[in-house]
């Protein structure tokens, strides 16, 4: 089955203490992006990479990083989390160029 | 940039109508997209126009018009599994981003 999945779904931590929520994708997809969406706000792009080793800045970068060394797998990384990390968090992916961007299912995140 | 504006809240009866709007700011654009989204959960994507017109896929169509910067998704015959938030969304010129709406929320009730 085509997906993309995330882990964990649920996540409570406090200020300052690392955490990474991984992604990964069985499309063979390119293209992958991290958003995290806040009540009001929409979706916002955190980070996105069009391939291997090549990613760029969203919208909302500041206190994220992500790598990208497999095709298949895009982690977004939280070195200091803070109370305004707060939020619920999608990984997604698609062929360059597609209209169409498949979602994972969401972390909700909660920072103390 | 851009920019996308849609209202907050509509509500509505089984088997109506509604329509979505979507206006939007920016200088350039692929497509527009929409999405619909349950509760929290993973948005999944339902239309997409790369053309101005109308796009019909079932009982949901799509619209664009760029000379009017203007865009929308129609429900039609609605039903209680329709009730979730819908989302518009373009991918500007030059890169592969989608820059999403804010959302619009659909409440079906009997």
């Amino acid at each position: 089955e085509a997906q993309v999945t995330q882990n964990p779904r649920y996540l409570i931590t406090v200020t300052g203490k690392k955490l990474t929520v991984t992604c990964s994708q069985n499309m063979n997809h390119e293209y992958m992006s991290w958003y995290r969406q806040d009540p009001g706000l929409g979706l916002r792009q955190i980070y996105y990479s069009m391939n291997v080793e090549v990613t760029d800045k969203g919208d909302v970068p500041e206190g994220y990083k992500v790598s990208r060394k497999e095709k298949r797998n895009f982690p977004l990384i939280l070195e200091s989390p803070s109370p305004n990390q707060t939020s619920l968090y999608f990984c997604a992916s698609s062929y360059p160029g597609s209209y169409e961007q498949y979602f994972g299912p969401g972390t909700r995140l909660t920072v103390t | 940039g851009q920019s996308l504006e849609q209202p907050s809240e509509v509500t509505a009866v089984e088997g109506a109508i509604v329509q979505i709007n979507c206006t939007y700011q920016t200088s350039g654009f692929y497509g527009l997209s929409w999405y619909q989204q349950h509760d929290g959960g993973a948005p999944t994507f339902l239309s997409y126009n790369a053309l101005d017109g109308l796009e019909e896929t079932g009982r949901f169509s799509s619209f664009l018009s760029r000379s009017d910067s203007y865009g929308y998704l129609l429900l039609q015959e609605l039903q209680m599994k329709d009730s979730a938030s819908y989302f518009c969304a373009v991918r500007p010129y030059g890169n592969n981003r989608l820059a999403f709406g804010k959302g619009n929320q659909v409440v079906v009730i009997p």
